[in-house]
Order: C-alpha cells, then structure tokens, then sequence
C-alpha cells in the first residue's frame, strides 16, 4: 500500500538554526498537510497546501515557518530560526480527494529536538 | 469552533477485555469523525470513519457510531489482544476547512 514517507526520522538542531523537514507524499495526491505534536499535548494543524499554494494556515504557522513542493515528489517544511518550543514531533499528511469525508493518510512523523 | 476531546489514558487491559475509549466533540457545520490509530514507533493510520450521523465504522473488529445527539464517536472493541496496544486518536473533519482536529490521544496496554 502506498506510504507517507518523512526524513529524517529525528533531526537535533541548535536553537536558531535553520531545519528543513521532508516529506514524500503519495504519488497521485493533490493536498498536503503538516501537523506537529509537542510532546503530552494535542496534534496540532499547521498548514495545508494544494495547487503550489498554502490553502489554509493556522496561527501557529507564522514567518517563521514555510513550506515548499520544489519538485514533483517533494513537500518540505521549513523553520527558519528554530526556537526550544519548536521541539515536537512533525507529521506530514496528503490526500488525494477534497470534501470532509476524505481521510488524510499520514507519515511516520520527524521528531525534531531544539537544543 | 471545532475541538475533540478525549478520554485521559493510559489504558491498562488484560486480553479479551472490552475496550471502550470515550470521545465527544464540538464542531461548526457537518463534520466526519475519525479514529486514527499510532503503533509504537509509526505514523498515524486512519481506523475508521464515519461521515454522517447515526453511521457506524467498523475495522479490525473495533467499532464506533457517530451519535449526533450526543456529539460523540466513542470507539469500542469486545475482545482487545496485545497487538492492539497503541495510542488512539479521535478526530473530526469540519465541512467548512481542510484540516483534521485531534483529541490529545489515549494509550492503551493490553497485558496478556
């Protein structure tokens, strides 16, 4: 069955360094999602993306963060200057149908360590 | 708005038990409701769903119905075994947006 597939599993990073987090989602989907989950705490929407541009934002999503397909496989999340609460788990989902009885199909998450 | 709340874990059940693992919700609009499951060291995997009241989803022998009048989706199972053990997420999709709103997770053990 195809899969969500994220990289690294776990990437440290010192505070206030650039992290890149990579996604491959699967081939014949349309949208693109990136959650996160602080540890002991909800799972949390970021963003979604459709069409090479962000469809939905939540407040979390601020400049500091960006997200990317810069090729056709590809779908990147980017922190620019990461802070120690940016520490999480990142989870990358794609589907391939709009409408809210579609499932988002998710990838085994990138934990992200800000030290 | 849209939120999901959650039975507080951890779970702690012998095998062959009856799993019930509450969740309710407030949401804008005609949500589907999801129950995803997370297998130690994996990625969220979609368990069921149902996209209208009174719908019931099944899969791998768990079950939840979507009650309207109480705005719940509890998920049950009559039998758990060990390799059920995993943190259950509930969730809810609104028609108004794209994103998935999550339940902050419940842990289930199954001892033998």
């Amino acid at each position: 069955e195809p899969e969500v597939t994220q990289t690294p599993s776990h990437q440290v990073t010192q505070m206030g360094q650039e992290v890149i987090l990579r996604c491959v989602p699967i081939s014949n989907h349309l949208y693109f999602y990136w959650y996160r989950q602080i540890l002991g705490q909800k799972v949390e929407f970021l963003v979604s993306f459709y069409n090479n541009e962000i469809s939905e934002k939540s407040e979390i999503f601020d400049d500091q963060f960006s997200v990317e397909r810069p090729d056709g496989s590809n779908f990147t999340l980017k922190i620019r200057s990461t802070k120690l609460e940016d520490s999480a788990m990142y989870f990358c989902a794609s589907s391939d149908l709009q409408g809210n009885n579609q499932p988002q199909h998710f990838g085994d998450g990138t934990r992200l360590s800000i030290l | 708005g849209n939120s999901v709340t959650q039975m507080e874990g951890p779970v702690t059940l012998s095998e062959e038990a009856f799993l019930t693992i509450n969740c309710t919700y407030t949401a804008t609009g005609y949500p589907s409701l999801f129950w995803y499951v997370q297998y130690p060291g994996e990625g969220l995997q979609l368990l069921l769903k149902a996209t209208k009241a009174d719908d019931k989803g099944s899969n791998k022998g768990f079950e939840a119905t979507y009650r309207k009048e109480t705005t719940s989706f509890h998920l049950e199972k009559g039998s758990v075994q060990v390799s059920d053990s995993a943190v259950y997420f509930c969730a809810l999709r609104s028609n108004t947006g794209n994103q998935f709103y999550f339940g902050t997770g419940t842990s289930l053990t199954v001892i033998p």
